[in-house]
């Protein structure tokens, strides 16, 4: 089952921050998020392991919440470079493959 | 970060013939994987490619329209066989150098259109 994000698509100014929401139906043992930019290929952002830890990258950073089955990617004091669509990815464990989100297209304008 | 090499990187097609889709690796990784994006959609994985044993399907995908081959650690093929215009699509190969709840690096991805 293919978690679902939320919002769909968000357009925000330079400067202004955006919470993307990631939720599953099923059991994470891991969530993984990445960034694609249109016409190239995804890029690895983080991992969230569990135990609700938070992990992040100067202004991007996240946390997952095992029991509610959800995540969500913070995106602080945007910059242009955040622009494209984030995708977050379930990993199950045992199947040892990755199931990826909905999707979530970030326009960041001037 | 592993360097994947995929090939080509983009083709037109006609109806019912058939395109082999190359990944190479400048690294031994120990999973590979395939997806299918659909434009303005999500990732869908179509299979897990395993070394030296046949793929791992995902449901809706099966190995007589989409047969792919693992030789070694380095290298994997997706032939997408009697291609109809559903087809077209990105075709995207990723890998994973240790356990699957690792990064994944994709390749630049494979853009197929179909007539």
């Amino acid at each position: 089952q293919q978690p679902v994000q939320s919002p769909q698509a968000v357009i925000l100014r330079e400067g202004e921050d955006a919470v993307i929401n990631c939720s599953s139906s099923k059991a994470l043992y891991s969530v993984h998020w990445y960034r694609q930019k249109h016409g190239e290929a995804p890029v690895f952002l983080m991992i969230l392991l569990k135990g609700g830890e938070q992990k992040g990258h100067e202004k991007i950073s996240a946390s997952f919440n095992e029991k509610k089955q959800q995540s969500s990617l913070y995106l602080t004091a945007s910059q242009l470079s955040y622009s494209g669509t984030y995708f977050c990815g379930s990993y199950g464990g045992a199947t040892n493959k990755l199931i990826f989100g909905t999707g979530t297209l970030l326009a960041v304008q001037p | 970060s592993a360097v994947i090499s995929q090939k080509p990187s983009r083709d037109i097609c006609q109806r019912g013939t058939s395109l082999t889709i190359q990944c190479q690796v400048d690294s031994q990784v120990t999973m590979m994987f395939w997806y299918r994006q659909q434009p303005g959609q999500s990732l869908t994985l179509i299979a897990t490619a395993n070394q030296g044993s046949e793929a791992t399907y995902e449901s809706g995908f099966v190995i007589d329209k989409f047969p792919i081959s693992r030789p070694n650690l380095t290298f994997s093929t997706l032939t997408v066989s009697n291609m109809s215009p559903e087809d077209s699509s990105i075709y995207l190969c990723s890998v994973v150098g240790e356990s699957g709840n690792q990064p994944q690096h994709f390749g630049d991805g494979t853009r197929l259109s179909i007539l």
